[in-house]
Formats: C-alpha cells, structure tokens, sequence
C-alpha cells in the first residue's frame, strides 16, 4: 500500500497514560501534516513537519504535546498525561511540498481514533 | 491570514436532485482552492482542486466547482446526486503551506 499509513486506527488510554500516534507518509512525500478533528468542528491544524525539522506548530498545545519527524521511521505525536479532552480523530497528511507549501492536494491518512476513558 | 466558511452544516437531498454545497474564503494572498471527501471512519479524499486558470474545476465522482474571485467563493455542485454521496464534505483554502479546511458540510441523501 503506497498511501499514507496511521497506526494505530483506534487507541484507548485511560487520564494520564501517554499516546502516540505514528504516521508514515506516501512515498517520496517529505512533508507532513497533523490535524485534529473533533465533531462539529472540522479539521484543525495542529503541526506541520519536514524530516527532521518542525516548520510550524503554531497549531499545537503548548503543554503535553509533541511531534517528531526522524530522519529513518514514521512521524510521531504524541499526547502525555492524556485527559479527556483529547479525545479525538487525529488525521496525518503528506505532501510533496514544492516550494512554499502544498499547491499540490494532501493524502491524508484514515486517521488514529483515540478515546480517553 | 487565511479562513474558510462552510455556512451548511447539513444538507439533506433526494437521490437524483441537485446539491450546492458552499463554501467561502479569506486570504490575503492568492489561493489555491480544494473540495474533500469523507466518508465515515475515514480519511479525506480529494474531490477536485482549483490552481490557476479555468475557473469552472471539473472532479470525481460528477462534482465540479466555481471559483469566483469576485465574491471569495468555490461552491461544490452535481447536478444528480447519489446514495453513495453521502459523506463529509470540507473546502479547504491553501495560501501559505499550511492548508486551512472548512468546518465541514455533511451532505445526507435519501431515497
């Protein structure tokens, strides 16, 4: 499968356990996307990364959350001390990032589910 | 700065009727426009994409859409829809790297 791989699809962690959502992206995309999306709100940007460099995540938490984009291995997000509020669909796209940004589409993921207890 | 209004939340229709499902657009620089599909529990797919040139944007699934600088608009269109259209829609504006999407339009077809 060539697209753009999330896991886990579904993630279950009770109020102060860690979650990490892993994302590799389509081949040859060196650009990356995290969004979240609750209902009734659409899509929220929350970071935006190139390999090994976070170019703008203005649209993060400033606490417990943090995203990678290793040289070798998929993107990581990751939520510590979990609360209930982050309790969400989280969607990671790629893109092949041509100049300033995306004047291509973004291939999103199916999304990590992950339900806060 | 960049945003995008989807005023519909929802929109019901009957199989075989026509759907406009709109979406309007701020932005400071020129823009590159785009119409998603999801469906549930799933992720987004592209529907169509407005660059540069004609600005009538032909897509899958018989959709199509119009830019109109005019009045910072690109409403989605098709003009017989199926069961199967039911799903998620979302506009998105993409001016500077970071795409911003629409708070979605639920578009619900019935027999």
């Amino acid at each position: 499968n060539a697209g753009v791989m999330q896991n886990p699809r579904h993630l279950v962690r009770r109020r102060g356990q860690e979650a990490r959502l892993r994302c590799s992206p389509m081949k040859g995309h060196s650009h990356v996307y995290w969004y979240r999306q609750l209902p009734e709100e659409g899509l929220k940007f929350m970071v935006y990364l190139q390999k090994e460099n976070i170019i703008d995540e203005s649209g993060m938490p400033k606490e417990r959350f943090s995203a990678e984009f290793p040289k070798e291995g998929p993107s990581i997000l990751r939520i510590q001390q979990v609360v209930r509020g982050d309790s969400a669909a989280y969607f990671c796209a790629s893109s092949l990032g041509r100049g300033q940004g995306p004047r291509g589409e973004l291939f999103f993921g199916e999304g990590s589910r992950l339900t806060v207890l | 700065a960049q945003s995008v209004t989807q005023l519909d939340s929802q929109v019901p229709v009957f199989e075989e009727a026509p759907v406009e499902l709109r979406c309007n657009y701020s932005s400071s620089v020129s823009v590159y426009l785009f119409w998603y599909v999801q469906y549930p529990n799933q992720g987004l797919q592209l529907l169509l994409k407005y660059l540069s040139g004609s600005t009538l944007v032909k897509g899958i699934n018989g959709f199509e859409a119009e830019f109109n600088k005019s009045q910072t608009s690109f409403h989605l269109r098709k003009p017989s829809v199926h069961i199967s259209d039911t799903a998620e829609y979302f506009c998105a504006v993409s001016g500077s790297y970071i795409p911003t999407f629409g708070r979605g339009t639920s578009l619900i077809v019935h027999p």
